[in-house]
């Protein structure tokens, strides 16, 4: 089981960032995929789910307003954007696929700066 | 949300040492917990489930216990490689959250 995701990326304020995970080595609409991000010093903290199956979404409040995950099948990719960026915004974002309930597989993370 | 709180959040050991994390929830999760070892610039990692469940290939020195409200995550003799920070998480309800970590060192 592999979480490839795509590369840091540089965005100024107000902008959105759109980050990519392939999945690899399993039935990629078999599971769940979350998105996780840890900004500097912080604690990890859950932005929402997909499920890969059969689409289906669940957000958390705070990002609600912000965040959208999608997901390719026929790439086996899960993507998370997320719009009106501050410099808040500057975090590792993390996918991981849900095992029994729990995180069982991480991707390596993708950093994303907000800076003018 | 369900308030996760880790305690110590730094601990300083030596190799060899028994040492021992605690976690907290603002309400009852029942045995919905699990635990992370995470180094730096890496992410995360899976050490156990279900509060009490040894992820597979994770090493038999790692162990949790509770239910409820009260979990602990204990390493029974300290390897070079287990000096990272720890983090617990609930995933009772959504959102799951996590504690903010301990780092352990030396």
């Amino acid at each position: 089981v592999q979480l490839v995701q795509s590369g840091a990326e540089v965005k100024k304020p107000g902008a959105s960032v759109k980050v990519s995970c392939k999945a690899s080595g399993y039935t990629f609409s078999d599971y769940i995929i979350h998105w996780v991000r840890q900004a500097p010093g912080q604690r990890l903290e859950c932005m929402g789910w997909i499920n890969a199956g059969n689409g289906n979404t669940k957000y958390s409040q705070k990002f609600q307003d912000r965040v959208t995950i999608t997901r390719d099948t026929s790439a086996s990719t899960a993507y998370m954007e997320l719009s009106s960026l501050t410099s808040e915004d500057t975090a590792v974002y993390y996918c991981a696929r849900v095992g029994a309930l729990h995180f069982d597989y991480w991707g390596q993370g993708a950093l994303v700066t907000v800076s003018s | 949300d369900i308030q996760m709180t880790q305690s110590p959040s730094t601990l300083s050991a030596s190799v060899g040492d028994r040492v021992t994390i605690t976690c907290r929830a603002s309400q009852s999760i029942s045995n919905w917990l699990a635990w992370y070892q995470q180094k730096p610039g890496k992410a995360p990692n899976l050490l156990i489930y279900q509060a009490s469940s040894l992820e597979s290939g994770v090493p038999s020195r790692f162990s949790g216990s509770g239910s409820g409200t009260e979990f602990t995550l204990t390493i029974s003799s300290l390897q070079p490689d287990d000096f990272a920070t720890y983090y617990c998480q609930q995933y009772n309800s959504y959102p799951y959250t996590f504690g903010q970590g301990t780092k352990l060192d030396i």
